[in-house]
């Protein structure tokens, strides 16, 4: 039963656009919400994250929205830059424990 | 000066051998981790210790067993591998609670043949 959901495997955009990557979860107790981005051969590292009292967080050209009512969040990425190139991972915490519940992954890439 | 270090990087070894996989941080955080990624790029958690003290053991085969001598590592052993425990195993840590977020290390890359 997977509860964090990525549906879209991959995301390619042109540098400069913007990028949205999705994410759904079905946990209704899951109250915090985290942005990773992998590159290959390495561990995932942490990027942004939002609490279920917010909406909206935004860290430089990076944005995670929250719409909890559809059980959604996306990341927007704003210009997009080749550097962004990665796997990004959605991560979801319930009521401050230590278990981080990921989805699948999304592979954005970003082209000239 | 890497933050979560993991040991070996990539593994491969045969069906119904046991190895070991190490993990140690040198972030001071309270709290280690044990993920795996499979085939489908599903990260899940395996195992989680606070000050080496067992806190989150998810349905795993018993044929895999965490060790944390301290705060600062934790082990994982497998033994009798199967070709079902090839995957991509990441350890992690962090402060108290993982809201903060984990640091991960670069992962262990197991190929059972």
């Amino acid at each position: 039963d997977q509860q964090v959901k990525q549906n879209s495997p991959s995301l390619s955009v042109q540098e400069g656009r913007i990028s949205i990557l999705n994410c759904d979860y079905t946990n209704s107790m899951f109250d915090y919400f985290l942005w990773y981005k992998k590159y290959p051969a390495e561990g995932p590292t942490f990027l942004i994250s939002i609490s279920s009292i917010k909406d909206k967080n935004e860290d430089g050209r990076f944005t995670v929205f929250l719409n909890k009512s559809a059980k959604h969040l996306s990341l927007h990425i704003v210009p997009s830059q080749p550097g962004d190139s990665a796997v990004y991972f959605c991560a979801a915490n319930a009521g401050g424990g230590n278990k981080l519940t990921f989805g699948t992954g999304t592979q954005l890439k970003v082209e000239l | 000066d890497t933050a979560v270090s993991q040991t070996p990087k990539y593994l491969v070894t045969q069906m119904g051998n046991d190895k070991s996989i190490k993990c140690e941080q040198n972030l001071g955080h309270d709290t280690m981790y044990w993920y795996k990624q499979d085939s489908k790029k599903f990260l899940k958690i395996m195992f989680s210790y606070n000050n080496k003290e067992l806190i989150i053991n998810e349905t795993v085969p018993n044929r895999f067993s965490p060790k944390s001598p301290d705060k600062a590592h934790l082990n994982l052993h497998i033994n009798s591998l199967e070709l079902g425990d090839s995957a991509v195993y990441f350890c992690a840590s962090s402060p108290a609670s993982g809201m903060k977020g984990y640091t991960f290390g670069s992962g262990t890359r197991l190929t059972v043949v």
